[in-house]
């Protein structure tokens, strides 16, 4: 299946700032690439669906001017947290789908 | 609206104890129930793909089987090294476009104990 990365896999800042997120599909061109929010004990929870070359797709209670996500090649969808508040602080996974879809190794994001 | 439930939330076995947990889901048009193994701050590993009622998959000691209303994932005489969460997510036929999201359970937790 698809080989999927992470940057960073670790990230902790201060309320206010702004964080990016990097994910690489690397054996395979990706088109679509999702992104997905982990809270603890809590399920897997689809946040937007990155698209190449055009505006992502959010899902309902997703805040898009909080959580830009730029898809600018077929190996590559950025997610940047701006303004990051602690209720923020999650494990922001992604996935690209090659017939089903392959994770990411995730993010943890912590705000101070 | 999809959704999936699992049972139960934690399960210990001890090694060679076989057992079985249940992924119960409700969508519109099943286009596919998968089976994911997730280890502590990694993202999901895929075991497998099940897309029709009566449908089985097997690899290892664990088998995944399907029908119209549940999945059961089955471990058998299971090992410290299949400690893990397991994750049942089903995907629907979409209404439009080629995109189809997963919708998660929260997981049952496995600890083996050798």
């Amino acid at each position: 299946g698809a080989v999927v990365s992470q940057h960073p896999s670790r990230v902790i800042c201060k309320s206010g700032t702004s964080v990016k997120i990097e994910c690489r599909s690397l054996d395979f061109q990706a088109t679509t690439m999702f992104w997905y929010r982990q809270f603890p004990k809590q399920s897997l929870m689809l946040m937007a669906t990155s698209n190449e070359g055009s505006k992502a797709t959010y899902e309902q209670g997703v805040e898009k001017d909080k959580f830009l996500i730029n898809h600018a090649s077929l190996t590559l969808s950025t997610l940047t947290v701006t303004s990051a508040h602690p209720e923020d602080s999650s494990f922001y996974i992604c996935s690209v789908e090659e017939e089903t879809q392959y994770f990411g190794p995730g993010t943890r994001l912590l705000v101070l | 609206e999809d959704q999936v439930t699992q049972s139960p939330e934690a399960l210990r076995l001890q090694e060679g104890e076989s057992s079985s947990l249940n992924c119960s889901y409700t969508v519109s048009g099943l286009r596919g129930l998968f089976w994911y193994r997730q280890d502590p701050g990694k993202g999901p590993e895929f075991l497998f793909t099940l897309y029709s009622a009566g449908e089985e998959k097997e690899k290892e000691r664990l088998k995944a089987t399907l029908t119209k209303k549940e999945s059961f994932l089955h471990i058998t005489a299971p090992k410290p090294e299949d400690s893990a969460t397991y994750l049942c997510a089903v995907q629907a036929w979409g209404r439009g476009g080629s995109n189809y999201k997963l919708t998660f359970g929260k997981g049952t937790l496995l600890t083996v104990n050798p």
